[in-house]
């Protein structure tokens, strides 16, 4: 049964700074991996979605790395602003549905 | 811009009576999900459909069931709330199962009273 893990639970940080995010998973037999952000009250935005056979993706400030060998991914944010809080949830596709984790909660502060 | 729309987005309803969710996908994907947030928690599924078959979680009260009459709706109906049903519900859709890549809406907020 996959198990997702993401820690910290909550980070905050001052403006400007360089963060990453954990993301850790049990089983390595995943066919992606999708980082989503979500602000509070709304629903979820996605962010990168990684392959299993790529090692990374970038978009703009976001860079995500997957190795599957050791079962984790990160997210790492260049430069934060504060406009980046939000919480953050990594999740895998298993049996047809996503299996989350609990989310890192990102505080940025100017 | 093609995209995944809940309505409404914030839904009121008394314990006990029944209450719809709605969802449409500008996407045309084959796959729609419906997930129940509660606060501080990840996002659970409750189930999906691909195409018109209908998988329901294993874990899914019977008082939660869906209907998707065409490509583009898919509805949440909650038959007797309970104020343990209080959350945000989320629709999802994904183009093909293999894919996996998930839309989401934004969100319907259910309160009950």
């Amino acid at each position: 049964k996959q198990e997702v893990t993401q820690i910290p639970a909550a980070l905050s940080v001052p403006e400007g700074e360089n963060l990453v995010l954990n993301c850790s998973f049990t089983d390595s037999a995943i066919y992606n991996l999708q980082w989503f952000r979500q602000d509070p009250g709304k629903g979820l935005t996605s962010l990168l979605l990684i392959q299993s056979s790529q090692r990374e993706q970038t978009s703009g400030r976001l860079n995500a790395s997957l190795d599957k060998s050791s079962g984790r991914s990160t997210l790492y944010i260049a430069a934060s602003q504060p406009g980046d809080s939000a919480t953050y949830l990594c999740a895998v596709p298993q049996g047809g549905k996503l299996i989350f984790g609990q989310g890192t909660e990102l505080s940025v502060k100017p | 811009d093609a995209m995944v729309i809940q309505n409404p987005r914030y839904q009121v309803t008394q314990f006990g009576k029944p209450v719809t969710l709605s969802c449409s996908q500008t996407l045309n994907h084959n796959v729609m999900y419906w997930y129940q947030q509660k606060s501080s928690q990840a996002p659970k599924l409750l189930f999906h459909y691909y195409d018109k078959d209908f998988n329901n979680e294993a874990d899914t009260p019977d008082n939660f069931q869906s209907r998707r009459p065409n490509t583009s709706f898919c509805f949440l109906d909650i038959r007797s709330p309970g104020l343990g049903d209080a959350a945000m519900y989320l629709c999802a859709t994904s183009r093909d199962e293999p894919t996996y890549e998930q839309y989401f809406g934004p969100g319907t907020r259910l309160t009950v009273t």
